[in-house]
């Protein structure tokens, strides 16, 4: 089955700091993920994704298909990173369908 | 370019009243689908759709009902509200076929049933 995994509900560091949400999934096939973000009152929107092998506002994510992990990265968090992050897996092409973990909550603090 | 529109904001439901949430996207995306919010829980796919007449059932399908007449709009129903279904609702969509998996999503109805 198909499923994400995200074991922190909260991330709370401070400004300045190393911040690595995590992300697990399941999927037996090639997955496609990617990581969306929710800043306050603003509308869920695409981050990243690891086709794109990019980086976004300093944030990046390496697939690693050995522990079957797509953790999201940044050197020196920003207050203005304080926001819902939620990875996401697409495991058939044929369906679009987007599978979401259960999200984290990114606090940084001054 | 309004993109994802959704329709309503907010509304307050009693337990066994029936609602429509409407969703509009004007990108001609082929792909539409809605989810559910929920602390703890993330987002949850209710149902989607491939094309218009082309509707299928998410991971949390029951109680909700959809159709997808038009590739421009793709409305949920709840026919018969549960305090259960207290939620952030989001409809998203995206070009399916040679998409780049990028989700579309409108800004959000927040449904309270009492």
């Amino acid at each position: 089955a198909q499923r994400v995994t995200q074991p922190e509900k909260l991330l709370s560091v401070f400004k300045g700091a190393p911040v690595e949400l995590k992300c697990n999934y399941s999927y037996s096939g090639s997955p496609e993920l990617f990581w969306y973000v929710q800043y306050s009152r603003q509308r869920l929107q695409l981050l990243l994704r690891h086709i794109s092998r990019e980086s976004i506002k300093g944030f990046t994510a390496d697939l690693n298909k050995g522990e079957t992990s797509f953790h999201l990265k940044k050197p020196f968090a920003q207050e203005e990173d304080s926001a819902m992050y939620y990875c996401a897996l697409s495991g058939s092409s044929n369906t679009g369908k987007l599978i979401f973990g259960q999200g984290t909550t990114l606090q940084v603090k001054p | 370019n309004a993109g994802v529109t959704q329709t309503p904001k907010f509304q307050v439901l009693k337990t066994g009243q029936s609602m429509t949430l409407q969703c509009a996207q004007d990108m001609n995306h082929e792909y539409m689908s809605w989810y559910r919010q929920d602390p703890g829980m993330g987002l949850r796919l209710i149902h989607y759709s491939v094309g218009a007449g082309i509707t299928d059932q998410g991971e949390v399908p029951n109680g909700y009902n959809v159709s997808r007449s038009t590739t421009e709009d793709f409305p949920l129903r709840l026919l018969s509200a549960a305090p259960s279904q207290t939620s952030v609702y989001f409809c998203a969509s995206h070009e399916w076929r040679g998409s780049t998996g990028e989700l579309f999503f409108g800004e959000g109805s927040r449904l309270t049933v009492l």
